[in-house]
């Protein structure tokens, strides 16, 4: 289709171990977000992406959370040596254009599901 | 710190009722105001972006409104249905340096019986 994909949509991972996890924005969109969703809770901003440019890496919990989008389309999100408390949804969403001082909507993507045992 | 919160935190009403969600939010400075509904396991979808300007919008069934200065939105849903169930949260974008970050609400979790 055409919105916004991420894979993988469940992921399970033992702590201590690394993951990865990607997202693919609505072709042509300027701008890529990323949001950590705790279970019972609104979305928290993560980090946001111009193109390959990330301008705003501040919601990023700890020095273990690590995003690039090298070519300006495709994300990942990396974490190193999980913990428990980084179990969440963690969701990706575009924008067609440079978002400071934008009103065009975000699109999300359905998530991934990270469980970390 | 911009705070935004949802009441209530879950509703359930009839089918057909006309209901409103509320939502409010500590920090005045926003540069606008959205709603979206979330199903479950599934991503957010954007309801209504009501601009700082704005004092309403409506898409179909739904109308938001803003007053920015008591810090306040209602997101009024008419004629509900069963398919509206879902959970709605609302999120406001601050004015000034990173007007791109979305503030959300918990949600309120909407019911709709038939």
């Amino acid at each position: 289709g055409a919105g916004v994909s991420q894979s993988p949509r469940y992921k399970v991972a033992k702590r201590g171990q690394d993951v990865a996890l990607r997202c693919d924005p609505i072709s042509g969109h300027v701008s890529l977000f990323w949001y950590q969703q705790a279970l019972g809770q609104g979305p928290e901003f993560l980090t946001y992406f111009q193109n390959e440019a990330q301008l705003d890496k501040s919601g990023l919990p700890s020095d273990r959370f690590f995003a690039e989008r090298p070519e300006g389309s495709v994300s990942t999100l990396k974490i190193q040596r999980t913990q428990q408390e980084d179990s969440a949804v963690y969701l990706c969403a575009s924008s067609l254009v440079e978002a400071s001082y934008s009103n065009q909507p975000q699109h999300f993507g359905d998530g991934t599901r990270l469980s970390i045992l | 710190k911009q705070e935004v919160t949802q009441i209530p935190a879950a509703l359930s009403v009839p089918e057909g009722e006309n209901l409103v969600l509320n939502c409010s939010f500590t920090d005045s400075a926003i540069y606008n105001l959205q709603w979206f509904r979330q199903d479950p396991g599934k991503g957010l979808t954007s309801l209504l972006l009501i601009q700082s300007s704005q004092r309403e919008q409506t898409s179909g069934r739904l109308n938001a409104s803003l007053d920015k200065s008591s810090g306040r939105s209602t997101l009024y849903i008419a004629a509900s249905q069963p398919g509206d169930s879902a959970t709605y949260l609302c999120a406001v974008t601050p004015r000034g340096a990173g007007s791109y970050q979305l503030t959300f609400g918990k949600g309120t979790k909407l019911s709709v019986i038939p």
